[in-house]
Protein backbone atom coordinates (compact mmCIF):
# COMPACT_ATOMS: atom_id res chain seq x y z
CA UNK A 1 0.00 0.00 0.00
CA UNK A 2 1.55 3.27 -1.00
CA UNK A 3 2.01 5.66 1.62
CA UNK A 4 -0.50 8.45 -0.09
CA UNK A 5 -3.07 7.78 -2.09
CA UNK A 6 -4.49 10.16 -5.19
CA UNK A 7 -6.80 9.25 -8.06
CA UNK A 8 -4.52 9.86 -11.16
CA UNK A 9 -7.36 11.43 -12.94
CA UNK A 10 -7.60 12.71 -15.28
CA UNK A 11 -10.64 14.96 -13.56
CA UNK A 12 -12.49 16.59 -16.17
CA UNK A 13 -14.47 20.09 -14.99
CA UNK A 14 -16.42 22.79 -16.84
CA UNK A 15 -15.05 25.81 -16.42
CA UNK A 16 -16.36 27.92 -12.81
CA UNK A 17 -17.62 24.60 -11.48
CA UNK A 18 -16.23 23.23 -8.36
CA UNK A 19 -13.24 20.74 -8.64
CA UNK A 20 -12.94 18.25 -5.72
CA UNK A 21 -9.02 16.39 -5.01
CA UNK A 22 -9.02 13.48 -2.67
CA UNK A 23 -6.06 12.21 -0.76
CA UNK A 24 -5.58 9.44 2.09
CA UNK A 25 -2.58 8.70 3.74
CA UNK A 26 -1.36 5.62 5.80
CA UNK A 27 1.03 7.11 8.45
CA UNK A 28 -1.10 8.42 11.34
CA UNK A 29 1.93 10.15 12.83
CA UNK A 30 1.43 12.72 10.07
CA UNK A 31 1.59 15.73 11.04
CA UNK A 32 1.26 18.45 8.37
CA UNK A 33 -0.48 18.28 5.23
CA UNK A 34 0.60 20.07 1.43
CA UNK A 35 -1.17 20.57 -1.82
CA UNK A 36 1.20 21.42 -4.66
CA UNK A 37 0.36 21.97 -8.29
CA UNK A 38 2.70 20.97 -11.13
CA UNK A 39 1.99 22.18 -14.94
CA UNK A 40 3.50 20.03 -17.62
CA UNK A 41 7.42 19.64 -17.16
CA UNK A 42 7.42 22.05 -14.51
CA UNK A 43 8.37 21.96 -10.56
CA UNK A 44 5.57 21.46 -7.94
CA UNK A 45 4.32 25.02 -6.68
CA UNK A 46 3.06 25.24 -2.97
CA UNK A 47 -0.74 26.16 -3.15
CA UNK A 48 -1.44 25.56 0.53
CA UNK A 49 -0.86 23.39 3.49
CA UNK A 50 -3.23 22.43 6.45
CA UNK A 51 -2.15 20.99 10.04
CA UNK A 52 -5.44 21.18 12.04
CA UNK A 53 -8.62 19.34 11.68
CA UNK A 54 -11.33 21.28 9.43
CA UNK A 55 -11.21 23.48 6.58
CA UNK A 56 -8.81 26.44 5.48
CA UNK A 57 -9.43 28.62 3.21
CA UNK A 58 -7.57 30.69 0.74
CA UNK A 59 -8.76 32.49 -2.06
CA UNK A 60 -10.29 29.88 -4.13
CA UNK A 61 -8.62 27.21 -2.61
CA UNK A 62 -10.28 25.09 0.55
CA UNK A 63 -8.06 22.21 2.01
CA UNK A 64 -9.93 20.11 4.06
CA UNK A 65 -8.18 17.79 7.00
CA UNK A 66 -10.14 14.34 8.96
CA UNK A 67 -7.12 13.30 10.98
CA UNK A 68 -9.21 10.38 12.04
CA UNK A 69 -10.30 9.02 9.00
CA UNK A 70 -6.73 9.74 7.80
CA UNK A 71 -8.04 11.94 4.69
CA UNK A 72 -7.21 14.93 3.06
CA UNK A 73 -8.94 17.14 0.37
CA UNK A 74 -8.49 20.74 -1.91
CA UNK A 75 -11.19 22.12 -3.38
CA UNK A 76 -10.76 24.85 -5.86
CA UNK A 77 -14.00 26.96 -6.66
CA UNK A 78 -15.33 29.07 -9.90
CA UNK A 79 -12.33 26.91 -11.72
CA UNK A 80 -10.48 27.95 -14.55
CA UNK A 81 -8.74 26.97 -17.49
CA UNK A 82 -5.32 28.04 -15.68
CA UNK A 83 -6.13 25.82 -13.04
CA UNK A 84 -5.63 22.89 -15.55
CA UNK A 85 -2.22 20.82 -14.22
CA UNK A 86 -1.03 17.87 -11.65
CA UNK A 87 -2.50 18.14 -7.93
CA UNK A 88 -0.28 16.66 -5.75
CA UNK A 89 -0.79 15.78 -2.04
CA UNK A 90 1.96 15.87 0.17
CA UNK A 91 2.32 14.61 4.09
CA UNK A 92 5.65 15.36 6.27
CA UNK A 93 6.09 13.38 9.18
CA UNK A 94 9.40 15.09 10.28
CA UNK A 95 11.85 16.45 7.95
CA UNK A 96 10.59 13.81 5.36
CA UNK A 97 7.80 14.62 3.12
CA UNK A 98 5.90 12.33 1.05
CA UNK A 99 3.99 12.66 -2.14
CA UNK A 100 1.37 10.84 -3.89
CA UNK A 101 1.39 10.65 -7.52
CA UNK A 102 -0.89 13.11 -8.06
CA UNK A 103 -4.20 13.93 -9.78
CA UNK A 104 -4.70 15.68 -13.42
CA UNK A 105 -7.17 18.09 -13.75
CA UNK A 106 -8.83 19.58 -16.66
CA UNK A 107 -11.12 22.76 -16.45
CA UNK A 108 -12.88 22.77 -19.86
CA UNK A 109 -13.54 26.33 -21.20
CA UNK B 1 19.54 34.44 -6.15
CA UNK B 2 16.17 34.94 -6.75
CA UNK B 3 15.33 31.11 -6.54
CA UNK B 4 16.54 27.38 -6.55
CA UNK B 5 18.04 27.16 -9.57
CA UNK B 6 19.79 23.44 -10.74
CA UNK B 7 22.33 22.90 -13.26
CA UNK B 8 22.60 21.15 -15.99
CA UNK B 9 19.06 21.45 -16.66
CA UNK B 10 19.10 18.52 -19.07
CA UNK B 11 21.50 15.73 -18.95
CA UNK B 12 21.94 12.44 -21.36
CA UNK B 13 24.20 9.76 -20.21
CA UNK B 14 25.14 6.65 -21.52
CA UNK B 15 24.85 3.53 -19.12
CA UNK B 16 27.49 2.68 -16.86
CA UNK B 17 28.40 7.12 -16.75
CA UNK B 18 28.85 8.80 -13.58
CA UNK B 19 27.00 11.76 -13.88
CA UNK B 20 27.08 14.98 -11.19
CA UNK B 21 23.66 16.85 -10.86
CA UNK B 22 24.22 20.65 -9.09
CA UNK B 23 21.62 22.77 -6.65
CA UNK B 24 22.20 26.17 -5.83
CA UNK B 25 19.72 26.67 -2.65
CA UNK B 26 18.31 30.27 -2.13
CA UNK B 27 20.58 32.04 -0.32
CA UNK B 28 20.31 31.67 3.60
CA UNK B 29 18.14 28.56 3.07
CA UNK B 30 19.29 26.53 5.98
CA UNK B 31 17.09 22.78 4.69
CA UNK B 32 17.81 21.05 1.22
CA UNK B 33 16.16 18.62 0.06
CA UNK B 34 16.60 16.16 -3.35
CA UNK B 35 13.99 14.40 -4.68
CA UNK B 36 13.61 11.91 -7.98
CA UNK B 37 10.42 12.31 -10.35
CA UNK B 38 9.43 9.67 -12.44
CA UNK B 39 7.11 9.98 -15.63
CA UNK B 40 3.72 10.27 -14.17
CA UNK B 41 4.68 9.82 -10.39
CA UNK B 42 5.12 12.18 -7.55
CA UNK B 43 8.41 13.17 -5.97
CA UNK B 44 10.01 10.45 -4.39
CA UNK B 45 12.29 11.86 -1.10
CA UNK B 46 15.63 10.93 -1.81
CA UNK B 47 18.01 12.58 1.09
CA UNK B 48 17.84 15.85 3.49
CA UNK B 49 20.59 18.41 4.86
CA UNK B 50 20.35 20.89 7.41
CA UNK B 51 23.20 23.24 6.92
CA UNK B 52 25.87 20.64 6.02
CA UNK B 53 24.97 17.96 7.97
CA UNK B 54 22.90 15.14 5.98
CA UNK B 55 20.59 13.87 8.31
CA UNK B 56 18.32 11.56 6.37
CA UNK B 57 19.86 9.24 3.68
CA UNK B 58 17.06 6.75 3.69
CA UNK B 59 15.33 7.64 -0.18
CA UNK B 60 18.88 7.07 -2.07
CA UNK B 61 17.91 3.43 -3.83
CA UNK B 62 21.49 2.80 -3.66
CA UNK B 63 24.84 2.86 -3.22
CA UNK B 64 25.56 4.44 -6.12
CA UNK B 65 23.89 7.37 -5.24
CA UNK B 66 25.84 10.38 -2.99
CA UNK B 67 24.98 13.33 -1.85
CA UNK B 68 26.61 16.05 -0.25
CA UNK B 69 26.84 19.77 0.50
CA UNK B 70 30.40 20.62 2.29
CA UNK B 71 29.54 24.19 3.24
CA UNK B 72 26.36 24.13 3.88
CA UNK B 73 25.08 25.88 0.48
CA UNK B 74 25.53 24.46 -2.54
CA UNK B 75 24.64 20.70 -3.02
CA UNK B 76 25.73 18.20 -5.71
CA UNK B 77 23.80 14.63 -5.77
CA UNK B 78 26.18 12.15 -8.19
CA UNK B 79 25.01 8.90 -9.22
CA UNK B 80 27.65 6.33 -10.11
CA UNK B 81 27.69 3.58 -13.25
CA UNK B 82 24.30 5.07 -14.39
CA UNK B 83 21.68 2.62 -15.52
CA UNK B 84 18.24 3.11 -17.13
CA UNK B 85 16.34 3.13 -14.10
CA UNK B 86 17.82 5.89 -13.16
CA UNK B 87 16.15 7.95 -16.01
CA UNK B 88 13.80 10.90 -14.12
CA UNK B 89 13.61 14.01 -13.19
CA UNK B 90 15.78 15.25 -10.13
CA UNK B 91 14.20 17.76 -8.02
CA UNK B 92 15.67 19.86 -5.50
CA UNK B 93 13.94 21.99 -2.70
CA UNK B 94 15.30 24.52 0.02
CA UNK B 95 13.51 25.69 3.06
CA UNK B 96 14.58 28.46 5.09
CA UNK B 97 14.30 26.95 8.48
CA UNK B 98 15.92 23.87 9.65
CA UNK B 99 12.49 22.66 11.34
CA UNK B 100 10.02 20.03 10.56
CA UNK B 101 6.86 22.56 10.42
CA UNK B 102 4.43 23.19 8.21
CA UNK B 103 4.72 26.87 7.53
CA UNK B 104 8.59 25.65 6.90
CA UNK B 105 7.99 26.12 3.16
CA UNK B 106 9.87 24.11 0.72
CA UNK B 107 10.77 26.08 -2.72
CA UNK B 108 11.44 23.56 -5.92
CA UNK B 109 14.09 24.14 -8.11
CA UNK B 110 13.72 23.53 -12.22
CA UNK B 111 14.81 19.92 -11.79
CA UNK B 112 17.55 18.15 -13.99
CA UNK B 113 15.99 15.42 -16.46
CA UNK B 114 18.79 12.47 -16.48
CA UNK B 115 17.96 10.50 -19.73
CA UNK B 116 20.16 7.57 -19.24
CA UNK B 117 20.40 5.68 -22.89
Amino acid sequence: QKEVEQNSGPLSVPEGAIASLNCTYSDRGSQSFFWYRQYSGKSPELIMFIYSNGDKEDGRFTAQLNKASQYVSLLIRDSQPSDSATYLCAVRGGFKTIFGAGTRLFVKA
Amino acid sequence: GAGVSQSPRYKVAKRGQDVALRCDPISGHVSLFWYQQALGQGPEFLTYFQNEAQLDKSGLPSDRFFAERPEGSVSTLKIQRTQQEDSAVYLCASSLAGTSGPTDTQYFGPGTRLTVL
